[in-house]
């Protein structure tokens, strides 16, 4: 198993431009969440998923998308991307067992925005 | 809204010292995640309590829940060098399904 695999690694954008940024998870995970951290914020929740073709706001949404189309897949979408928006992005996905929602992480992309 | 902090922001210890890292939560969570991230990779789940005083051990580390079920801790006996990281507390609050991350705390390992 890949587990939680995020697409591309790094990325440079200008401001102004569009890109979508890719997650894919092979464990049949319910749930997904899409996380960006800067240095000494910890991760903030952008949007999250419940479900196949379900989405829903986390602390953070303003300038992001999001869809769900398949339960494996999860993208984040940046409409016109801002210098703001550089961030370390992290995905990550859960199983809904017993009470048990333990978040397993995708490697990260590294966005910088000029 | 909901709000954890996270105290520490940075530890610097020598080798063998015992480490503490608390998580304080603005609202009463439904349970509460610990996750370590190394330098330059992802968080990496540690552990989850979810009862009132709850008191879970993994080797060296010890994790607790709070009675009010608002805060928590990660203790570290006798750090090694594998110990560096940041570590992250995850709170939830009941009817939700996503999780408020905390600040993390910093921790670097002196041998």
């Amino acid at each position: 198993n890949a587990g939680v695999t995020q697409t591309p690694k790094f990325r440079v954008l200008k401001t102004g431009q569009s890109m979508t940024l890719l997650c894919a998870q092979d464990m049949n995970h319910e749930y997904m969440y899409w996380y960006r951290q800067d240095p000494g914020m910890g991760l903030r929740l952008i949007h999250y998923s419940v479900g196949e073709g379900t989405t829903a706001k986390g602390e953070v949404p303003d300038g992001y998308n999001v869809s769900r189309l398949k339960k494996q897949n999860f993208l984040l979408g940046l409409e016109s991307a801002a210098p703001s928006q550089t961030s370390v992005y992290f995905c990550a996905s859960s199983y809904v067992g017993q009470g048990s929602y333990e978040q397993y992480f995708g490697p990260g992309t590294r966005l910088t925005v000029t | 809204g909901q709000q954890v902090m996270q105290i520490p922001q940075y530890q610097h210890v020598q080798e063998g010292e015992d480490f503490t890292t608390y998580c304080n939560s603005s609202t009463t969570l439904s349970n509460i995640q610990w996750y370590k991230q190394r330098p330059g990779g992802h968080p990496v789940f540690l552990i989850q309590l979810v009862k009132s005083g709850e008191v879970k051990k993994q080797k060296r580390l010890t994790f607790q829940f709070g009675e009010a079920k608002k805060n928590s801790s990660l203790h570290i006996t006798a750090t090694q060098t594998t110990d560096v990281g940041t570590y992250f507390c995850a709170g939830r609050t009941s009817g939700t399904y996503k999780y408020i991350f905390g600040t993390g705390t910093r921790l670097k390992v002196l041998a």
